[in-house]
């Protein structure tokens, strides 16, 4: 069983369009991060979820906005995508609770977007 | 200065070798360090973390932390084919803060 999964894991499409891209983990974590990877392999986190509750949200542009149906999903959605919207798209969950600490994270295989 | 600093590679050494990553950084608020190994394509994987100074070792990996140097490392001993990856030094200041990531070190091991 995958642990935590990513739908889709490619996508490709053009400037404009709005698109979705969806998470799960069987973990059984409290909290769940999208992380943006760009070409040059930067990892950066931009939103962090704890038990559907947003926790952390970096300086993203308001095109880009999570959603957590429950505390085992968070999906993501990007409005009037843009070339510079291309990267890869990482989702990951940690237990998050008092005894164990957020450093000990689980990632998704990645959503690889290009918008052309 | 980047709060993480970490030289990108690639790096080539010969099967057997002994590997050192590094990794240093600005933020002395600093307490949680980990290094993350992901392969191509894939996902980060959580390879070792330290909390505040000192040592840890797993198997043939060990990672260092000197505080007052702002300097991390990792060590790869007996280094495999199969470690050939990118290694990310990570850190965080509280149990419960975000992560702050290098950009990686591309490590190719030479049969």
């Amino acid at each position: 069983d995958t642990a935590v999964s990513q739908t889709p894991k490619y996508l490709v499409t053009q400037m404009g369009n709005d698109k979705s891209i969806k998470c799960e983990q069987n973990l059984g974590h409290d909290t769940m991060y999208w992380y943006k990877q760009d070409s040059k392999k930067f990892l950066k986190i931009m939103f962090s979820y704890n038990n559907k509750e947003l926790i952390i949200n970096e300086t993203v542009p308001n095109r880009f906005s999570p959603k957590s149906p429950d505390k085992a999903h968070l999906n993501l959605h990007i409005n009037s995508l843009e070339l510079g919207d291309s990267a890869v798209y990482f989702c990951a969950s940690s237990p998050g609770n008092q005894a164990r600490s957020s450093y000990e994270q689980y990632f998704g295989p990645g959503t690889r977007l290009t918008v052309t | 200065q980047k709060e993480v600093e970490q030289d990108p590679g690639p790096l080539s050494v010969p099967e057997g070798a002994i590997v050192s990553l590094n990794c240093t950084y600005s933020n002395s608020a600093f307490q949680y360090f980990m290094w993350y190994r992901q392969y191509s394509r894939k996902g980060p994987e959580l390879l070792m973390y330290t909390y505040s100074s000192g040592n840890k070792e797993d198997g043939r990996f060990t990672a260092q932390v000197d505080k007052s140097s702002k300097y991390i490392s990792l060590f790869i001993r007996d280094s495999q084919p199969s470690d050939s990856a990118t290694y990310l030094c990570a850190m965080s200041a509280r149990r419960d803060d975000k992560i702050i990531f290098g950009k990686g070190t591309r490590l190719h091991i030479l049969p």
